[in-house]
């Protein structure tokens, strides 16, 4: 079975800041992985995903994320954060259920504040 | 391309009420997706139609039903309404291919009094 965890439910960075939102995954099989991030009152949007090509995916918004297997992480990362980051960011998992188009497996999610 | 829509954006009903959420996927996609967003518990997934077939359901009561119609159009309807079915309910939809990326529509928000 797939699950993930993100560890920080709060994350407050200063603007001009590193951003980093942890993600660490369980799955038996190959992952398909994701990270959206959710604007209040409104519904998710995909940042970027890892579908097993290159380990570093490159997102939206200035965010990339590094696929680590060893580690079974995931973390999302913005060199410099920007005051319209401030949101919620999720972690997602494609899980596996035969025939299935892959239903997503949320983490908790992460509340980004962001300090001018 | 038009993206996720559903309807209505919010609603408000009393316990032992039933309700009916609409949502439209993105055209071409045929699978859509069912979650419920609490504060408490996250966000879970609820089902799965493809085709106008359920493929896939979550760990929901059976009071937590959905259907989807030929133009890939899908409902999802809770009767027996109870204070904790308050939530944000977002449908996704997705294109035909193994776990293919999900595309969210903006929710309706179910306030249950």
């Amino acid at each position: 079975a797939q699950s993930v965890t993100q560890l920080g439910s709060h994350v407050s960075v200063s603007e001009g800041a590193l951003v980093l939102l942890r993600c660490n995954y369980s799955s038996s099989v190959p992952p398909y992985l994701f990270w959206y991030v959710q604007y209040p009152n409104q519904g998710l949007q995909l940042l970027l995903k890892y579908t097993s090509a290159a380990t570093l995916v490159k997102g939206i918004n200035g965010f990339e994320a590094e696929f680590k297997k060893s580690e079974t992480s995931f973390h999302l990362t913005k060199p410099s954060a920007h005051m319209s980051d401030a949101a919620e960011y999720f972690c997602a998992v494609s899980a596996t259920f035969g025939g299935s188009q892959g239903n997503l497996i949320f983490g908790k999610g992460t509340k980004l504040s962001v300090k001018p | 391309k038009a993206g996720v829509t559903q309807t209505p954006r919010y609603l408000i009903k009393t316990r032992g009420q039933q309700v009916t959420l609409s949502c439209s996927p993105i055209s071409g996609h045929r699978s859509v997706s069912w979650y419920q967003q609490t504060p408490g518990q996250g966000l879970q997934f609820l089902f799965e139609y493809f085709s106008e077939t359920q493929r896939n359901k979550g760990n929901f009561p059976g009071r937590f039903s959905g259907r989807q119609f030929s133009n890939s159009r899908s409902e999802m309807n809770v009767s027996t309404l109870e204070l904790g079915d308050s939530a944000l309910y977002l449908c996704a939809s997705s294109s035909p291919g193994t776990r293919a990326e999900q595309f969210f529509g903006p929710g309706t928000r179910l306030t249950v009094l």
